[in-house]
């Protein structure tokens, strides 16, 4: 069965320093993986997705990820965050070929910025 | 260009009642999906539909939860009985095909069922 685990559920930063999310997956095949962020009180939007090609992918609002295969990880980061980066950061998969739109989720990683 | 537009925003609700959340996607778009957010279990998902067909329903918790697709523009999640642990967040995503595509989430209805 395939599983994404993020290791932090709270991350605290201060303003204009760098973080990374961190996302681990296990899957028996290959799989396509996204990031998503849900502001307060709203839905949930795509920062950016790796479906093929290049590893690094780069994303909306400074943010990117790297997908290593030999590690299974989609660790997410952004150089220097902004106050308006807080919110909860959802690390998602979906089988390559299977059934589409079973996207798995992560916990969340809830990500505080203080000034 | 509207997002995905849920209705209501919130429900409060008692125990044993019916409770109908609503959900319009995004025009144009075929996919359709139902998630449930708590605190415990996350971020889940319920049922999804393409093409107003339902393709996978395996998330749906038991027979007290139902959901249906009509036409492409409108789809419901119908709980009869209402119990305190269905007490989440509702969310409606709509994408254009399935999981490779972004899916479009809507602000979700937040039910409490006293």
């Amino acid at each position: 069965a395939q599983s994404v685990t993020q290791l932090d559920s709270q991350v605290p930063v201060f303003e204009e320093a760098p973080v990374e999310l961190r996302c681990n997956y296990s899957s028996s095949v290959s799989v396509y993986l996204f990031w998503y962020v849900q502001y307060p009180n709203q839905g949930l939007q795509l920062l950016l997705k790796y479906l093929s090609g290049s590893t690094l992918v780069k994303g909306i609002n400074g943010f990117e990820a790297e997908f290593n295969k030999s590690q299974t990880s989609f660790h997410l980061r952004k150089p220097s965050v902004h106050i308006s980066d807080t919110a909860e950061y959802f690390c998602a998969v979906s089988l390559y070929g299977g059934s589409q739109g079973n996207l798995i989720f992560g916990k969340g990683t809830k990500l505080s910025v203080k000034p | 260009d509207a997002g995905v537009i849920q209705s209501p925003r919130h429900e409060v609700t008692e125990m044993g009642q019916e409770v109908t959340l609503r959900c319009k996607p995004i025009s144009g778009h075929n996919s359709l999906f139902w998630y449930r957010q708590t605190m415990m279990r996350g971020l889940e998902l319920l049922i999804y539909f393409n093409n107003n067909v339902p393709i996978d329903d395996s998330g749906m918790p038991e027979d007290r939860f139902s959901a249906k697709m009509p036409n492409a523009s409108f789809s419901t999640l119908k709980i009869q009985p209402s119990e305190p642990r269905d007490s989440a967040v509702y969310f409606c995503a709509s994408s254009r095909a399935g999981g490779l595509e972004t899916q479009y989430f809507g602000p979700g209805t937040r039910l409490l069922v006293l």
